[in-house]
């Protein structure tokens, strides 16, 4: 079993919709969650960090943490065509004083007109 | 103004080559690292280097050598190439080796042939 679950999907829905996506995870250490979108042929650029469980908001975006269920979520609201791209949860712990980053497989998101 | 390049953008090169790839950040980062991502997008960890020095080598074939000559650069030199290495490698950087996000290049696409 992998340490990050993420579907990979696609997931295609219409300009406007809210979106979900989600990954579990099976390390209990895990400490700090983050999201990055990854354009096509582009870099992970980050788009929330969160530590440990609760919710964050930043304009559209919201991260949410459960850590006593090992899941999160990213949800975003209004969607645009602009947020066709790959979502990449990724979370990680402090162990022997450095933080290693697991990704999950990502999810592939399109929004069409 | 870029955070964190890579060069060369892609590389297309012979089996058995010997290829390297550099990675400059100027977000005054001490932390460096390199990722693979196979062809289904799974982003892995291979080294870090703090301050310099190497903190994380994950289990990578010993032809994989990084080379950090500053805190602001990072490099990564392959010998013998082989076809399993075609992928796209990305540089990342944070401040710290702790709860920072990291910040990644746009990667460099390398095809063997």
């Amino acid at each position: 079993q992998k340490e990050v679950e993420q579907d990979p999907g696609p997931l295609s829905v219409p300009e406007g919709a809210i979106v979900s996506l989600n990954c579990t995870y099976s390390n209990s250490a895990f400490q700090y969650f983050m999201w990055y979108r990854q354009y096509s042929r582009k870099g992970p650029e980050l788009l929330m960090y969160t530590y440990s469980s609760g919710n964050k908001e930043d304009g559209r975006f919201t991260a949410q943490v459960d850590k006593s269920s090992k899941y999160i979520s990213l949800f975003i609201r209004d969607s645009q065509p602009s947020d066709s791209a790959t979502y990449l949860c990724a979370m990680s712990s402090i162990s022997g004083g450095y933080n290693k980053l697991i990704f999950g497989a990502g999810t592939r998101l399109a929004v069409h007109p | 103004d870029t955070a964190v390049s890579q060069t060369p953008k892609y590389l297309v090169t012979q089996m058995g080559n010997d290829k390297s790839i550099k990675c400059e950040q100027n977000l005054g980062h001490d932390t460096m690292y390199w990722y693979k991502q196979d062809s289904k997008k799974f982003l892995k960890i291979m080294f870090s280097y703090n301050n310099k020095e190497l903190i994380i080598n994950e289990t990578v074939p010993n032809r994989f050598s990084p080379k950090s000559p500053d805190k602001a650069h990072l490099n990564l030199h392959i010998n013998s190439l082989e076809l399993g290495d075609s992928a796209v490698y990305f540089c990342a950087s944070s401040q710290g080796q702790g709860d920072q996000p990291q910040h990644f290049g746009d990667g460099t696409r390398l095809s063997i042939l």
